[in-house]
């Protein structure tokens, strides 16, 4: 059965910072996709990772999949107040279904 | 405006009184899907549709069942709520099942169960 572990849970910065979350999962899986929520707001796709190796980019914002290490990484470059949500990692379960982390809440304060 | 929708985006009800919660896609998007998001526990996916008339279960569907007469929607009936099915439910889709195209929430639907 496929988990996914997102860590930290919570995340409290300072504008200006780096900082990165980490999505692990526990079973083979070339999918990997990462999301965005705002509070009392649905949730936005951010990346689409479909490949070892893969990295995007978006703003301070920078995705990347190792799949034999079975980890992904979400890595945020000077943070700003504008990027404070909550951030979802979901891998595909090469089953059609996909498995979502739990979320890492993430503040950025001046 | 490409979008999703759901109806009603709350609903306060009664155990055991019968309820749907309506999503409609109208981006041609072959795959929906619906989930529960519950604090602690994130995304669960309830039910999954691949294309019209083709459903399955994702990881938590008891209790819950879905149609999908028409490609552009796909509703979510529980036949008799219960309060553990208090959540806030999102309806998504996407161009195919492989997931290479992004996925598109609806809004959401808070759900109480009294």
């Amino acid at each position: 059965e496929l988990k996914v572990e997102q860590n930290p849970l919570f995340l409290s910065m300072q504008e200006g910072k780096n900082y990165t979350i980490y999505c692990n999962y526990s079973t083979t899986s070339d999918r990997l996709y990462w999301y965005r929520q705002d509070p009392g707001k649905s949730l936005e796709s951010l990346f689409v990772l479909l490949s070892n190796g893969a990295v995007k980019q978006e703003g301070r914002l920078m995705a990347s999949l190792d799949t034999k290490a079975r980890l992904s990484t979400l890595h945020i470059t000077a943070a700003v107040h504008d990027l404070s949500a909550t951030y979802f990692c979901a891998v595909d379960s090469n089953t059609d279904k996909l498995i979502f982390g739990t979320g890492t809440r993430l503040q950025v304060f001046p | 405006e490409a979008q999703v929708t759901q109806n009603p985006r709350y609903l306060i009800t009664v155990t055991g009184k019968k309820l749907t919660v309506t999503c409609s896609q109208n981006m041609n998007h072959e795959y929906m899907s619906w989930y529960r998001q519950d604090p602690g526990l994130g995304l669960r996916q309830i039910y999954y549709s691949m294309n019209v008339e083709v459903t399955d279960k994702g990881d938590v569907p008891e209790g819950y069942k879905v149609s999908r007469k028409e490609k552009r929607n796909f509703p979510l009936i529980l036949e008799s709520p219960s309060p553990n099915q208090t959540s806030l439910y999102f309806c998504a889709s996407s161009t195919d099942s492989e997931y290479t195209d992004t996925q598109y929430f609806g809004p959401g639907t808070r759900l109480t169960v009294l």
